[in-house]
């Protein structure tokens, strides 16, 4: 059975810093590309930002809003991804849900975890 | 980016009820359209994938259907545990981008 378990959320201030991490199992992790999506409270679906296996050169890509901010990173042996969240605003108060790609849908997600960014 | 927009952003219905929401993109993506599924204090869980594609599990009264920049999910007879907001997402390129949802309610 495939989980994805994130962990990490918390109450940070405006300007602070936040890992999260999204333990993986019942599939094999290395294989998989996998995303981070958000969800403000209340609001819509919000695709956070991608990372490649390594065998497809482990690149990442990231949504406008959090570029230059959020950096996406995996390790394998740990079948753990990770999301660092650096100069957090207000409006990145989200849950924050690790995804796995199946193709080009994201086929499992994880149970979330909230972050809040309020002073 | 690749905007995408629901219809209606709510709506409500019967048990029973033949339920359609619709999807625009806009631009063409193909075929390149997911459904998702998602249920207070849940997480999202896909429903249909390639537009018209019924992923593993999910019950026969959900289709999709469209290409192009036009979509539809469908309930063919809409039960109790259907109940939820919708949401479709495109994969044609990057930014992955969600449309705003749509809440089905009782009626």
């Amino acid at each position: 059975e495939v989980q994805l378990v994130e962990s990490g959320g918390g109450l940070v201030k405006p300007g602070g810093s936040l890992r999260l991490s999204c333990a993986a199992s019942g599939f094999t992790f290395s294989n998989a590309w996998m995303s981070w999506v958000r969800q403000a409270p209340g609001k819509g679906l919000e695709w956070v930002g991608r990372i490649k296996t390594k065998s497809d050169g482990g690149t990442t890509e990231y949504a406008a809003p959090v570029k230059g901010r959020f950096t996406i990173s995996r390790d394998d042996s740990k079948d753990t991804l990770y999301l660092q969240m650096n100069s957090l605003k207000t409006e990145d108060t989200a849950v924050y849900y690790c995804t796995t790609h199946s193709s080009t849908w994201l086929k499992y997600w994880g149970q979330g975890t909230l972050v809040t960014v309020s002073s | 980016d690749i905007q995408m927009t629901q219809s209606p952003s709510s709506l409500s219905a019967s048990v029973g009820d033949r339920v359609t929401i619709t999807c625009r993109a806009s631009q063409s993506i193909s075929s390149y359209l997911n459904w998702y599924e998602q249920k207070p204090g849940k997480a999202p869980k896909l429903l249909i994938y390639a537009a018209s594609s019924l992923q593993s599990g999910v019950p026969s009264r959900f289709s999709g259907s469209g290409s192009g920049t036009d979509f539809t999910l469908t309930i063919s007879s809409l039960q109790p545990e259907d109940f939820a907001t919708y949401y479709c997402q495109q994969s044609y390129n990057m930014p992955l981008t969600f449309g705003g949802g749509t809440k089905v309610e009782i009626k």
